[in-house]
Order: C-alpha cells, then sequence, then structure tokens
C-alpha cells in the first residue's frame, strides 16, 4: 500500500524566511511524485511533477527535489501571497494517485 | 472559463435526503475521480473512473454512489445523506497519455448534512 506523510502539519515564518516542507513515501513502482497548493475553500492547484531521484524542478520561490525515500518543496524569501495548504501525492503501479494530510504554511509580513 | 466545474458549489440538506453533486470538464480527459476533504484527513477517494464504461470503488465509498453519463461528466450521489458525511467534496480529472495522471481539481462541493 502506497503512503505519504508530510511533515511539519502546520509551519508559521515571517516575510522572507526560508524554509522547507518534507513529503515522505513508500510506493512500489513511483511513476511520479505530485505537489499541489490549495487555497481555502478552493480545489488543489497542480504545481509539480517530479519523476526520479535526483530531479529538481522551480517555480518562483518553490523548488521541489526529490530522493528515493522523500521529496523537500523549498520556499525561498516567502510572501503572504504563499500562504497555503501544500499537498503531495505519489502515482505507483496502481495508477490511483495516494495524497498526504498536508503542510498548512502561513506566511506573516 | 473553468475547465472542472462542480455543481452546486454549497449545499445544506437534512439527514436522510438523496442528494447529487454533479462534474463536469472540458479537458478532455477520460479519467475522472471523486474525493472528499475532511479536516486533518486530507483528500479521500470515493469513486474513479477511467472511461464510460469502468467505475471503480475508493477507498470510502459506502454510502456513495456514481454515474459516468458522458466523457465530460460524472456525477456523485448520496442515497441518504447522513450527518458524518458532511465534508468538502472535489471532482478531479487526468490524462493517462503523459508519464504520470496530473490530476485537475474542481472548485468543490461544501456539503452540509444536518
Amino acid at each position: 500500500e502506497d503512503q505519504v506523510t508530510q511533515s511539519p502539519e502546520a509551519l508559521r515564518l515571517q516575510e522572507g524566511e526560508s524554509s522547507s516542507l518534507n513529503c515522505s513515501y513508500t510506493v512500489s513502482g513511483l511513476r511520479g511524485l505530485f505537489w499541489y497548493r490549495q487555497d481555502p475553500g478552493k480545489g488543489p492547484e497542480f504545481l509539480f511533477t517530479l519523476y526520479s531521484a535526483g530531479e529538481e524542478k522551480e517555480k518562483e520561490r518553490l523548488k521541489a527535489t526529490l530522493t528515493k525515500k522523500e521529496s523537500f518543496l523549498h520556499i525561498t524569501a516567502p510572501k503572504p501571497e504563499d500562504s497555503a495548504t501544500y499537498l503531495c501525492a505519489v502515482q505507483g503501479g496502481s495508477y490511483i494517485p495516494t495524497f498526504g494530510r498536508g503542510t498548512s504554511l502561513i506566511v506573516h509580513p | 472559463d473553468a475547465d472542472v466545474t462542480q455543481t452546486p458549489r454549497n449545499r445544506i440538506t437534512k439527514t436522510g435526503k438523496r442528494i447529487m453533486l454533479e462534474c463536469s470538464q472540458t479537458k478532455g480527459h477520460d479519467r475522472m475521480y471523486w474525493y472528499r476533504q475532511d479536516p486533518g484527513l486530507g483528500l479521500r477517494l470515493i469513486y474513479y473512473s477511467f472511461d464510460v464504461k469502468d467505475i471503480n470503488k475508493g477507498e470510502i465509498s459506502d454510502g456513495y454512489s456514481v454515474s459516468r453519463q458522458a466523457q465530460a461528466k460524472f456525477s456523485l450521489s448520496l442515497e441518504s445523506a447522513i450527518p458524518n458525511q458532511t465534508a468538502l467534496y472535489f471532482c478531479a480529472t487526468s490524462d493517462p497519455s503523459g508519464l504520470t495522471d496530473t490530476q485537475y481539481f474542481g472548485p468543490g462541493t461544501r456539503l452540509t448534512v444536518l
């Protein structure tokens, strides 16, 4: 059974204070690891797909990295508009993505 | 216009009532999904459909049923709603033609069962 654990559950940062979110996973035959952003009361919005260990992807202040056991979402010099819940999901041999419970990020001005 | 739409966006109903949530998509994707989201529990899969003739149960299908009326339409029904079905419900689509199934989500339906 595929499993995804995200930490921390909640993170509060000051504007400009860089940090990382963690996604640990176990999966049979990784096809891809996904990061999504979810604003309150809205549907998750796709950010990145990572396919293999060592891969990195960037978008504005966000950078996602992948190892064989975990992924990190690095947030550099965050702004208040980066406040959201960040979801991680993995897709393995079952073809059905498994989601973690998310990390709630609040960035204070 | 949104690629994945859900109706209604908000619904308040009473215990025992039959409720239908509808999802439509213009992305042309074959695969569609229904999830529910509860605080602290993340997204949990209710049902999924890989094409019009394919319907599969997810991890929490009890108390729910679905209908795939066309490639673009996937409906979720609660035959007899109960209070613990109060949650935020999301429809999603994906395209299996790539390496992975990146999912695209609708805006959600907030359902309250009194």
